[in-house]
């Protein structure tokens, strides 16, 4: 049974900070992988998605990455602003096109 | 509006009421799921779609039914609330192919008295 897991579970750091969030997954097989962003009250937001084929995907401030074979995918977001805080969550299909895992998440703030 | 909405976004009902959630998309995505989020257990599925007229079980179905008569609409009753369903719900959608975004709507939040 796959499982996600999300570290660390909060963070706060200082506007300016490059960050590094951690996915780890215990099945590699997984078709992709996909970034989320959840504002409190809020539903999630996607951010990237990272297909099985790829090791790196960039959307603007963030970088996510993936290698299948350790189970690990990171995401990389630079100069963080307080905008960023936030919860980030991480998915993986459990098979084909069909029903997300989801990680536990990491809820991320960012102080001015 | 395109995308996918919810509603109502709040709803407070009584133990043992029939409740419906709303889900409507505006993509024809294929895939049609419902998660429910609670803290202490993330996000957990409760049913999902591939296509109109073909819904399955998800992690914790128990006392909810879906239908999906129409591609666009992926209703979400519970037949008998409980407090334990007491939730945010969230529906979410995506297209055919491996490689397609999931995408939520705004969720709604039920609270069972």
């Amino acid at each position: 049974k796959q499982e996600v897991t999300q570290i660390p579970a909060a963070l706060s750091v200082p506007e300016g900070e490059n960050l590094v969030l951690n996915c780890s997954f215990t099945d590699s097989a997984i078709y992709n992988l996909q970034w989320f962003r959840q504002d409190p009250g809020k539903g999630l937001t996607s951010l990237l998605l990272i297909q099985s084929s790829q090791r790196e995907q960039t959307s603007g401030r963030l970088n996510a990455s993936l290698d299948k074979s350790s189970g690990r995918s990171t995401l990389y977001i630079a100069a963080s602003q307080p905008g960023d805080s936030a919860t980030y969550l991480c998915a993986v299909p459990a098979g084909g096109n069909d029903k997300l895992i989801f990680g536990t998440g990491t809820r991320l703030q960012v102080f001015p | 509006d395109a995308g996918i909405t919810q509603s109502p976004r709040y709803k407070i009902t009584e133990t043992g009421r029939q409740v419906t959630l709303m889900c409507h998309q505006t993509w024809s995505h294929s895939y049609m799921f419902w998660y429910r989020q609670d803290l202490g257990h993330g996000l957990r599925l409760i049913y999902y779609s591939a296509a109109a007229d073909i819904t399955d079980k998800g992690e914790v179905s128990d006392g909810y039914v879906v239908s999906r008569s129409k591609t666009e609409n992926f209703p979400l009753t519970l037949e008998s609330a409980t407090r334990s369903q007491t939730s945010v719900y969230f529906c979410a959608s995506s297209g055919e192919g491996e490689n397609t975004e999931a995408f939520f709507g705004q969720g709604t939040r039920l609270t069972v008295v």
